[in-house]
């Protein structure tokens, strides 16, 4: 059974540039949550989609965006990038109601 | 608002030994699911244990266990007989059960060197 894949492994990106990544849940699960984990504030919420809606929203600014489709691969989206945005990006994908999560080996964005 | 604390920002044992990594959460939702997760210098998470807020018994997995004191609101993950490749961040989770959301939050963790 094939994991949570996320991919690029490894982003490096100029200041003010956009970026996408994408995460692809375990088959069959329907929920896809994103967290952004640094060294200074941890790991923190993104947002949550369940059957391509957004079910929960983190405390982060507007340019941070995601999406899910009908097969439930999920895509997040950062414009406008910032020095601070630099982090490790994690995936994590769960049949939705409440059950253990898998998580992806992560997304490590690095901003020059 | 739930709030995950782990006050070890670093624990060395030697291989073998048995270690136990502190965890205590606050929250006013009766009902909770509490995880315990390894990070390995690689990035990925990998799920440990989980222990509902009402299960009677304390999990385990393996080597694995959840020293949970509901009333201290504590989670301590217990690993016995420690190996080399045991050594990396472990991080305690809580997520409510009744909200119908998935969303984690996470405490900031406890690196783990085991040593020779």
């Amino acid at each position: 059974k094939a994991g949570v894949t996320q991919t690029p492994r490894y982003l490096i990106k100029t200041r003010g540039q956009q970026v996408t990544l994408s995460c692809s849940p375990i088959s069959g699960h329907r929920s896809v949550s994103w967290y952004q984990q640094t060294p200074g504030q941890g790991l923190q919420f993104l947002f949550e989609y369940f059957s391509e809606t957004q079910r929960n929203k983190g405390n982060f600014p507007g340019r941070f965006s995601g999406r899910q489709f009908s097969n439930s691969r999920s895509e997040m989206n950062v414009s406008t990038l910032e020095l601070g945005d630099s982090a490790l990006y994690l995936c994590a994908s769960s049949l939705g109601g409440g059950d253990g999560y898998t998580f992806g080996s992560g997304t490590r964005l690095t901003v020059v | 608002a739930q709030k995950i604390t782990q006050t070890q920002p670093g624990m060395f044992v030697q291989e073998k030994e048995a270690v136990t990594l502190d965890c205590t959460y606050d929250t006013s939702d009766p009902s909770y699911g509490l995880f315990w997760y390894k990070q390995p210098s690689s990035g990925e998470m990998i799920f440990l244990i989980y222990q509902g807020s009402y299960d009677q018994q304390n999990a385990t997995e393996g080597r694995y266990s959840l020293n949970f004191q509901k009333a201290r609101k504590s989670a301590n993950l217990v690993i016995s007989a420690s190996q080399l490749g045991d050594s990396a961040m472990y991080f305690c989770a809580m997520r409510p059960m009744n909200s119908g959301y998935s969303t984690l939050t996470f405490g900031k963790g406890t690196m783990l060197l085991v040593s020779p």
